[in-house]
């Protein structure tokens, strides 16, 4: 079955710094996608970024960016110049190609000013 | 379409009860899943719909939880006798399986059994 591990169930990083969430996932699968999920608190999931499994190109969206190791099955998250408004948990996602998602455990980011 | 819309967002209930939350996806997704989520993890699949059939039911479901999606577009997920331990929220989500494949979700369903 596959399973997706986030080994930091917290951290923090000062305001304008870089942090980086891990992620590992468990897969046979060869064709899938990886997602990173916001939740801030007491408000919806909204998608952060995605990145396809075929594709060797690592993801960016603004300050957002991922390093994907296919080989490694490691899926990270770099938040670059943080902001206050990063302040959130964040999840890790896995789904197979026309299959459910399947989430970790959350790492919640905290922002200090 | 102004996205996933869950209803009721608040649900208080006594242990026993039955209670039903209805789920809205955007409208042209096909797909709708269901997931549960207790305060400080992550979501917890369900089940999940393509179109109005049921695709996966999770194992760890009891068979107090049913879930339907009649003519493939709103969802709905009823919990039989409640318990204290089925406090929790309750999210839908929907995603089409053209273009992106990511889902988009609602703003959930906050279950309290007393």
């Amino acid at each position: 079955a596959q399973t997706v591990t986030q080994s930091q169930p917290e951290m923090s990083v000062q305001e304008a710094e870089t942090v980086t969430l891990s992620c590992t996932y468990d897969t046979s699968e060869s064709d899938y996608y990886l997602f990173w999920y916001k939740q801030p608190p007491s408000r919806q999931m909204i998608l952060v970024i995605r990145q396809e499994a075929y594709k060797q190109q690592n993801a960016t969206e603004n300050r957002f960016s991922v390093n994907f190791q296919k080989a490694a099955k490691s899926f990270s998250l770099k938040i670059s110049d943080s902001q206050l408004g990063d302040a959130a948990m964040y999840f890790c996602a896995y789904r197979r190609s026309g299959d459910k998602i399947i989430f970790g455990k959350g790492t919640r980011l905290h922002i200090l000013p | 379409d102004t996205g996933v819309s869950q209803n009721p967002r608040h649900k208080i209930t006594k242990r026993g009860q039955n209670v039903t939350f209805r789920c809205d996806p955007i409208s042209e997704h096909n797909r709708l899943y269901w997931y549960r989520q207790t305060l400080g993890q992550g979501p917890e699949f369900l089940t999940y719909f393509q179109n109005e059939a049921q695709l996966e039911k999770s194992r760890l479901l009891s068979d107090r939880f049913s879930a339907e999606r009649p003519k493939g577009s709103f969802s709905t997920l009823e919990i039989q006798r409640t318990e204290q331990g089925d406090s929790a929220m309750y999210l839908c989500a929907s995603s089409s399986d053209r273009g992106p494949t990511e889902a988009f979700f609602g703003q959930g369903t906050r279950l309290t059994v007393v």
